[in-house]
């Protein structure tokens, strides 16, 4: 099975920051990764696809690059609504899947 | 629009089985390509994915749980059923439903979830 390993699983920041969070796999997968975000009491929502896409409706300031094994989501500017917990997931052994750790982003 | 839904048992004993029930609207489970797939969560803990049930009928299990794991669809009633045997504790999670995106394979639409919780 592939393994996903995300990095940090916990971040503190403060509202204006540029954010980066990586997913590392444990072997190639291409660009077969997405991330998403959730909220306490919430399900996951989409946030990038396809590594790098932009899912209709997000922001602008969210980005996503990588390829292979080593992946980023960006965040350029942290908003109040941001604070959350982001994802990975590896689709390449479709229709196998693994969600990275999770990573929490808190409020400094 | 596409919405879905799980249904279940808020509450369920050791060694028990445990059925669970997404509904789903806005999309059909028989046009090609199309897949609906269970995932959970621990409480405070990252997400699982479970099982993937297709338009043709076929089905894949994660690894670690496949022996466990049954999942079935009745296109009539736009509805995909999960069972889980033999529950334990460590099974207590919320469970949701999820609908795969043709394009791209993931995830693009999710129910609520329904938290299940394993005690005698």
């Amino acid at each position: 099975d592939i393994q996903m390993t995300q990095s940090p699983s916990s971040l503190s920041a403060s509202v204006g920051d540029r954010v980066t969070i990586t997913c590392r796999a444990s072997q190639g997968i291409r660009n077969d990764l997405g991330w998403y975000q959730q909220k306490p009491g919430k399900a996951p929502k989409r946030l990038i696809y396809a590594a790098s896409s932009l899912q209709s409706g997000v922001p602008s300031r969210f980005s996503g690059s990588g390829s292979g094994t080593e992946f980023t989501l960006t965040i350029s500017s942290l908003q109040p609504e941001d604070f959350a917990t982001y994802y990975c997931l590896q689709h390449n052994s479709y229709p196998m899947y693994t969600f990275g750790q999770g990573t929490k982003l808190e409020i400094k | 629009q596409v919405t879905l839904r799980e249904s279940g048992p808020a509450l369920v004993k050791p060694t028990q089985t445990l059925t669970l029930t997404c509904t789903f609207s806005g999309f059909s489970l028989s046009t090609s390509g199309m897949c609906v797939s269970w995932i959970r969560q621990p409480p405070g803990k990252a997400l699982e994915w479970l099982a993937l049930i297709d338009w043709d009928d076929d089905k894949y299990y994660s690894t670690s749980l496949k022996t466990r794991l049954t999942i079935s669809k009745d296109t009539s009633k736009n509805q995909v059923v999960l069972t889980m045997t033999n529950m334990d504790p460590v099974d207590t999670a919320t469970y949701y439903c999820a609908r795969v995106s043709i394009a791209t394979h993931e995830f693009d639409y999710w129910g609520q979830g329904t938290l299940v919780t394993v005690s005698s």
